[in-house]
């Protein structure tokens, strides 16, 4: 079993519905958790980062995190075509672990005109 | 600002031969960390140097190795290229002590 699990997709959704995107992990030794959004033959991109239970919005995006649940959501509101990506979820157990992300595999998004 | 700059982007080499990839990250960025990505398994940290010392290592067997210069440039090395190494090679960079980590496009990585 993989410690982050994430929904592959793909998702597909009308311009202008909300997206709504999930995680889920299983140690709850992880503390830090981001969003991450990457088009194709590009690097992911860092959308949220988040550190403790509860909500976090950032313009149309929004992240919610419940380490009772060790489940993770990103709602994108106004989705527009250029939203179209894979996103991917990922996790830290902290300073301790330095740099070292273990991700989701991802979930691709399109969002039609 | 530039980017985290990979080099190079495209890349393709022969069962057993060694390749060596390189990472130039954002000005002021001392840590830099690589990642591999593939269809099958998504994004696997490989490793993480901070001021020339390799703070954390992923699961990759020895064949993969990293270093880090004194200008926070880093380098990845493969030898023994196998068919699974196909991949593309992720570098990001961030401050000290900061999680915003800044992902290159990345090296892809065609073993035949």
């Amino acid at each position: 079993q993989k410690e982050v699990e994430q929904d592959p997709g793909p998702l597909s959704v009308p311009e202008g519905a909300i997206v709504s995107l999930n995680c889920t992990y299983s140690n709850s030794a992880f503390q830090y958790f981001m969003w991450y959004r990457q088009y194709s033959r590009k690097g992911p991109e860092l959308l949220m980062y988040t550190y403790s239970s509860g909500n976090k919005e950032d313009g149309r995006f929004t992240a919610q995190v419940d380490k009772s649940s060790k489940y993770i959501s990103l709602f994108i509101r106004d989705s527009q075509p250029s939203d179209s990506a894979t996103y991917l979820c990922a996790v830290n157990t902290g300073r301790a672990a330095g740099n070292k992300l273990t991700f989701g595999g991802g979930t691709r998004v399109l969002v039609k005109p | 600002k530039a980017g985290v700059t990979q080099t190079p982007r495209y890349l393709i080499k022969t069962r057993g031969q060694q390749v060596t990839l390189s990472c130039s990250p954002i000005s002021g960025h001392r840590s830099v960390s690589w990642y591999q990505q593939t269809p099958g398994q998504g994004l696997q940290f490989l490793f993480e140097y901070f001021s020339e010392t390799q703070r954390n290592k992923g699961n990759f067997p020895g064949r993969f190795s990293g270093r880090q210069f004194s200008n926070s440039r880093s380098e990845m090395n493969v030898s023994t290229l196998e068919l699974g190494d196909s991949a593309l090679y992720l570098c990001a960079s961030s401050l000290e002590n900061s999680y915003g980590y800044t992902f290159g496009s990345g090296t892809r990585l065609t073993v035949v």
